[in-house]
């Protein structure tokens, strides 16, 4: 089963600035990665697949990178709607979310 | 526009059964993988089920032979019977469409199911 891992648990960063988001896996899942956007009380939205590709209408602020066991999702400059929890998830088999990153205002 | 609605949570007492519905518009349920995925509260994501579009089914190790997935293509809806309910299977439970190689493009909104005395 593969394991995968986000850090930092919680992010704090102020508006307008960059927040990168890590996300590790315990094996290598190729680019077989997504993250996934949760506000309170709201479904997850999904923001990227395939490790870098930006799911249909998602800001160009969003991004994200990596490839193997090491990924990464960089949102450019914070909007207040982007605080949220994120979460990254691989589908290699049966899919494995991590436990997820709450971005915090600062 | 794609819409996916849950139903049929609620309270429901340890040992019991529950059966929760996931109704689809905007596409065919039996076109796409559809997954159910839970969340605990305060807690992650987490896979429980998946139907495939030919009717495979799979499941994760923590539900496996007590919970069912199906779906009714006249009625383009999915549904998860949950058997021998615990404590540990509280959760909102969503369900989702698998695009391409396995990631989730639409979710429900969810339905909360509470096992409790």
């Amino acid at each position: 089963e593969i394991v995968m891992t986000q850090s930092p648990a919680t992010l704090s960063v102020s508006p307008g600035e960059r927040a990168t988001l890590s996300c590790r896996a315990s094996q290598s899942v190729s680019t077989k990665l997504a993250w996934y956007q949760q506000t309170p009380g709201q479904a997850p939205r999904l923001l990227i697949y395939g490790a870098s590709t930006r799911a249909t209408g998602i800001p160009a602020r969003f991004s994200g990178s990596g490839s193997g066991t090491e990924f990464t999702l960089t949102i450019s400059s914070l909007q207040s709607e982007d605080f949220a929890v994120y979460y990254c998830q691989e589908y290699t088999n049966w899919p494995t979310f991590g436990q997820g990153t709450k971005l915090e205002i600062k | 526009d794609v819409q996916l609605v849950e139903s049929g949570g609620g309270l429901i007492q340890p040992g019991g059964s529950l059966r929760l519905s996931c109704a689809a518009s905007g596409f065919t349920v039996s076109s796409k993988q559809m997954s159910w995925v839970r969340q605990a509260p305060g807690k992650g994501l987490e896979w429980v089920s998946v139907i495939h579009s030919g009717g495979s089914t799979f499941y994760g190790d923590s539900v496996k032979g007590r919970f069912i997935i199906s779906r009714d293509n006249s009625e383009n809806t999915l549904y998860l019977q949950m058997n021998s309910l615990r404590a540990e299977d509280t959760a909102v439970y969503y369900c989702a469409s698998r695009a391409g190689s396995g990631w989730y493009d639409n979710w429900g909104r969810g339905t909360l199911v509470t096992v409790s005395t």
